[in-house]
């Protein structure tokens, strides 16, 4: 069953507190990727793996890190959250090259108080 | 500058109309097009691929890409209640091995019964 999970589904932070979110996927898709989206703003690239250890910023990297240490699993840090970083974030993968679609998962609520 | 635009931001059809929506992009290096919908609460999900001019057929859905403009469309006939989403239209680049996702911000669809 090709699926893209996340944990958790919904997480409340005070600011300043350290947020992980993670990711996994059982396709063993080299590419993935971490999103943010915003209301009218659509989906901003965070981060995107190229594969383990393999990583490179998107359009919005600021105040975000990534580790991939597994193919399959790939995981977004904030060091000492914002109230701007209150956001849904997506992560998604896709097959290596060009021409593939990419699969999302059911995203991640993240409020920051 | 954003390299997809999507037009309009939003739009009501009437149970059983025609919904159109609209997408251009900046780049001419984009060769790989996709609609991805998005259903509230949900992740976005692939809905069409197309990758070579004129039109591809799936069902109610139409996607038509005219590369020399590059201007990509979706056209839903027979629209139901359940096509209600966001709509993405995406657009990724040939030949360079990896594959980096240009989204548009979406246009809402609302169908009313």
């Amino acid at each position: 069953d090709m699926k893209v999970t996340q944990m958790p589904r919904y997480l409340i932070k005070r600011m300043g507190e350290n947020v992980l979110l993670e990711c996994g996927q059982d396709m063993s898709h080299e590419t993935m990727y971490w999103y943010r989206q915003d209301p009218g703003l659509g989906l901003q690239l965070i981060y995107i793996s190229y594969d383990v250890d393999s990583n490179s910023e998107g359009d919005i990297p600021k105040g975000y890190r990534v580790s991939r240490k597994k193919r399959e699993h790939f995981s977004l840090i904030l060091d000492s959250a914002k109230t701007n970083q209150t956001s849904v974030y997506f992560c998604a993968s896709s097959l290596r090259g060009t021409g593939h679609e990419q699969y999302f998962g059911p995203g991640t609520r993240l409020t920051v108080l | 500058q954003q390299k997809v635009q999507q037009s309009p931001e939003s739009l009501s059809v009437p149970e059983g109309g025609m919904a159109s929506l609209n997408c251009t992009s900046s780049d001419r290096n984009f060769q790989y097009f996709w609609w991805y919908r998005q259903h509230s609460g949900e992740g976005p999900k692939a809905l069409m691929s197309i990758f070579s001019d004129g039109d591809k057929k799936e069902g109610r859905f139409t996607a038509h890409l005219n590369k020399a403009s590059l201007h990509v469309s979706l056209h839903i006939r027979d629209s139901q209640p359940s096509d209600s989403a966001l709509y993405f239209c995406a657009a990724s680049e040939h030949g360079t091995g990896y594959q980096n996702f240009y989204f548009g911000k979406g246009t809402s669809l609302t169908v009313i019964p």
